[in-house]
C-alpha cells in the first residue's frame, strides 16, 4: 500500500474557481505535511507545510488537515493559469526525509 | 542565498558510458537527498545521506548506480555502465535537521537521456 495517494488528474477548473487538491496517507503517527507545486520542466518547490487538525491560510492557498479520517487537503481560491502545475503532497520523516505523492496535476482554464 | 546547485543541467550520452552527476547543497544543510523522476513512476527517492553518511539506499535501483557524499558540500551521483532506462530527470535536495518539519528544497535537476 502506498503512503501518500493522490488522484494523478488532470483537474481542470476553470479560471476564478476554486480547485481542490486532495491527499490521503497511510501512517496514523504522521504529524506534519508539505504542499509541493511542481511546473512543467521545473523542480518541485514548497508551497504549504501544515501540522494540526483544521485550516491553515496563505494568501489564495489554504491547506486543510484532518488526522482522523487521514487526508490533507489544497484549496487555491481565485484560480489563475498560472497556477497550472502539479501539486504534490508529502509527508516528513526521520533525517527529513520526505515520501511524496505521485501528484495531482492541475490545469486552470482561462 | 545560494540554492542547490546540480550540473550538468542536461546530459545526453549513449548506452555503456559512465554517467556522473554533481550536487551541492545548501550552506548548512545536513541532509541531502537524490531523486528521480519519471512520468510512470514520478518522483523516485534514490539514496539519502545525513551528516555526509548514506542512511538509506534502498532506491538505488540496481548496482550500476552508486552515491558518494565526500563533504558537506558535494555529492555525486554515478551510473556505470548507462542504459536507455536511465533517461530521467534527476533531482538533489537537501534539508536541515537542526529542528523538526524542515522542507526540503530541490535543485534545478538533471535532465539524462540515454541513447
Amino acid at each position: 500500500q502506498k503512503e501518500v495517494e493522490q488522484n494523478s488528474g488532470p483537474l481542470s477548473v476553470p479560471e476564478g474557481a476554486i480547485a481542490s487538491l486532495n491527499c490521503t496517507y497511510s501512517d496514523r503517527g504522521s504529524q506534519s505535511f508539505f504542499w509541493y507545486r511542481q511546473y512543467s520542466g521545473k523542480s518541485p518547490e514548497l508551497i504549504m507545510f501544515i501540522y494540526s487538525n483544521g485550516d491553515k491560510e496563505d494568501g489564495r492557498f489554504t491547506a486543510q488537515l484532518n488526522k482522523a479520517s487521514q487526508y490533507v487537503s489544497l484549496l487555491i481560491r481565485d484560480s489563475q493559469p498560472s497556477d497550472s502545475a502539479t501539486y504534490l503532497c508529502a509527508v516528513p520523516g526521520g533525517y527529513q526525509k520526505v515520501t511524496f505523492g505521485t501528484g495531482t496535476k492541475l490545469q486552470v482554464i482561462p | 542565498d545560494a540554492g542547490v546547485i546540480q550540473s550538468p543541467r542536461h546530459e545526453v550520452t549513449e548506452m555503456g558510458q559512465e554517467v556522473t552527476l554533481r550536487c551541492k547543497p545548501i550552506s548548512g544543510h545536513n541532509s541531502l537527498f537524490w531523486y528521480r523522476q519519471t512520468m510512470m513512476r514520478g518522483l523516485e527517492l534514490l539514496i539519502y545521506f545525513n551528516n555526509n553518511v548514506p542512511i538509506d539506499d534502498s532506491g538505488m535501483p540496481e548496482d550500476r548506480f552508486s552515491a558518494k557524499m565526500p563533504n558537506a558540500s558535494f555529492s555525486t551521483l554515478k551510473i556505470q555502465p548507462s542504459e536507455p532506462r536511465d533517461s530521467a530527470v534527476y533531482f538533489c535536495a537537501s534539508s536541515s535537521t537542526s529542528s523538526t518539519n524542515q522542507p526540503q528544497h530541490f535543485g534545478d535537476g538533471t535532465r539524462l537521456s540515454i541513447l
